[in-house]
């Protein structure tokens, strides 16, 4: 049983450049969240997406960041123009059953970004 | 609404002793309680967890206290081990996600 593949596992990108990062949930779970986390500071819920619809992206950045969980596939977060600021491990997460009232997060092992 | 505080932000015991880490929270609707461990390098794995209608749930050396009324709730590791090292986070439900706190890195020291 794969848990949540997350990859890749570290990226470097320039001022400027795009990245991309790319999300596999836990086989059967139609739920993904992706979180931020800054070095020695907790996690920062970004966006949750359901199989082609974004339930709620209250957490993402109004500029330069978008998430999507298509059909088929991998949800993908991308980040646009990446600034300095951006550097920091990006973690996806899928669940099970509708609401978290009921189901547990299971977390990838994250994707570290450092822009130079 | 949305915040958790959790203390203390480090935390350093000497093997075999206990542990106690603990967060308060302001949302009243949040029912779901759980505590996730992350070591070095890996994402958060959930250790426990505690739902509203319970005070208490215990596994093995590990139990969690919830307080609905006073809205804090403590993480609990008894006859602590090196293994135990690590960064554990409590977290509430929100309206579609969890909410996390700030997290607090144990040391074990053999």
């Amino acid at each position: 049983n794969a848990g949540v593949m997350q990859n890749p596992r570290h990226l470097v990108r320039r001022r400027g450049q795009e990245a991309r990062l790319r999300c596999s949930p836990v086989k059967g779970h139609s739920h993904v969240y992706w979180y931020r986390q800054l070095p020695e500071e907790g996690l920062k819920f970004m966006v949750y997406l359901q199989k082609e619809n974004i339930i709620d992206e209250s957490g993402m950045p109004k500029e330069r960041f978008s998430a999507e969980f298509p059909k088929e596939g991998p949800s993908i977060l991308r980040i646009q123009q990446v600034v300095r600021g951006d550097s920091a491990a990006y973690f996806c997460a899928s669940s099970q059953r509708t609401g978290l009232n009921t189901g547990e997060l299971f977390f990838g092992e994250g994707s570290r970004l450092t822009v130079l | 609404g949305e915040n958790v505080e959790q203390h203390p932000s480090t935390l350093s015991v000497q093997e075999g002793d206990s542990a106690v880490i603990k967060c308060t929270y302001s949302d009243s609707a949040s029912n779901y309680f759980p505590w996730y461990k992350q070591e070095l390098g890996k994402g958060p794995q959930l250790i426990i967890d505690i739902r509203s209608n319970v005070g208490e749930k215990k596994d093995q050396r590990i139990a969690v206290t919830l307080n609905k009324t006073a809205k804090h709730f403590s993480l609990h590791i008894t006859e602590t081990q090196p293994e135990d090292s690590a960064v554990y986070f409590c977290a509430k439900t929100g309206a579609n996600n969890l909410f996390f706190g700030t997290g607090t890195r144990l040391t074990v020291i053999p």
